[in-house]
């Protein structure tokens, strides 16, 4: 298709195992970010790749969570031993350029148990 | 702390009249705004959008006007459908920024 794809769409875990979660962008888009929607809140940003680059993970909660896009396309957000608190909708998108509008994937919905 | 404000949980507008959702921000280096709609379990879709340069941006049905002085701005949805009942999100980006500031959204139903 031709927009941005996320899987998995659902994903549960028990509280210590790590996850990968994947966002396929729309093709050609430069830019990439990732958000995190908690339950009522608007998304907030995690991270953001220029190509391969990672220019800002700022928004990163903690050293468990990490983000990569090594060929500038796919990228993978991976958060290792979860807690409760990661569970979340997290959200990628992509942009042609940074400042473009950003094209939003439809989710993975991250409930840890 | 919120940088972007929806003070609005929800709105019920009937359809064919004019929906107003509305958005604050405090950061005044916000200059470029945006409107996302969000159906349940899909992701955020752009909008419409505005620059800090201007106070007014149509397109179709939907207009966004902005307020610099007041730091405001609201989306206007004339006339107003039933497929238009969504949750509505307001975004800014700051100068030269290109992370999204998010508000908690704005919840509308449109009733026939």
């Amino acid at each position: 298709g031709a927009g941005v794809s996320q899987s998995p769409r659902y994903k549960v875990a028990k509280r210590g195992q790590d996850v990968a979660l994947r966002c396929d962008p729309i093709s050609g888009h430069v830019s990439l970010f990732w958000y995190q929607q908690a339950l009522g809140q608007g998304p907030e940003f995690l991270t953001y790749f220029q190509n391969e680059a990672q220019l800002d993970k700022s928004g990163l909660p903690s050293d468990r969570f990490f983000a990569e896009r090594p060929e500038g396309s796919v990228s993978t957000l991976k958060i290792q031993r979860t807690q409760q608190e990661d569970s979340a909708v997290y959200l990628c998108a992509s942009s042609l350029l940074s400042r473009e509008p950003q094209h939003f994937g439809d989710g993975t919905r991250l409930s840890i148990l | 702390d919120q940088q972007v404000k929806q003070n609005s949980p929800s709105l019920s507008v009937q359809e064919g009249r004019i929906s107003i959702l509305n958005c604050d921000y405090t950061n005044s280096m916000f200059d470029y705004f945006l409107w996302y709609k969000k159906y349940p379990a899909e992701g955020p879709t752009f909008l419409i959008s505005i620059s800090s340069i201007k106070d007014k941006n149509e397109d179709g049905r939907f207009t966004v006007f902005l307020n610099k002085s007041a730091k405001h701005l609201s989306l206007h949805i004339v006339p107003s459908q039933p497929g238009d009942s969504a949750v509505y999100f307001c975004a800014a980006l700051r100068v030269s920024g290109y992370a999204l500031n998010f508000g908690k959204g704005t919840s509308l139903l449109v009733t026939p």
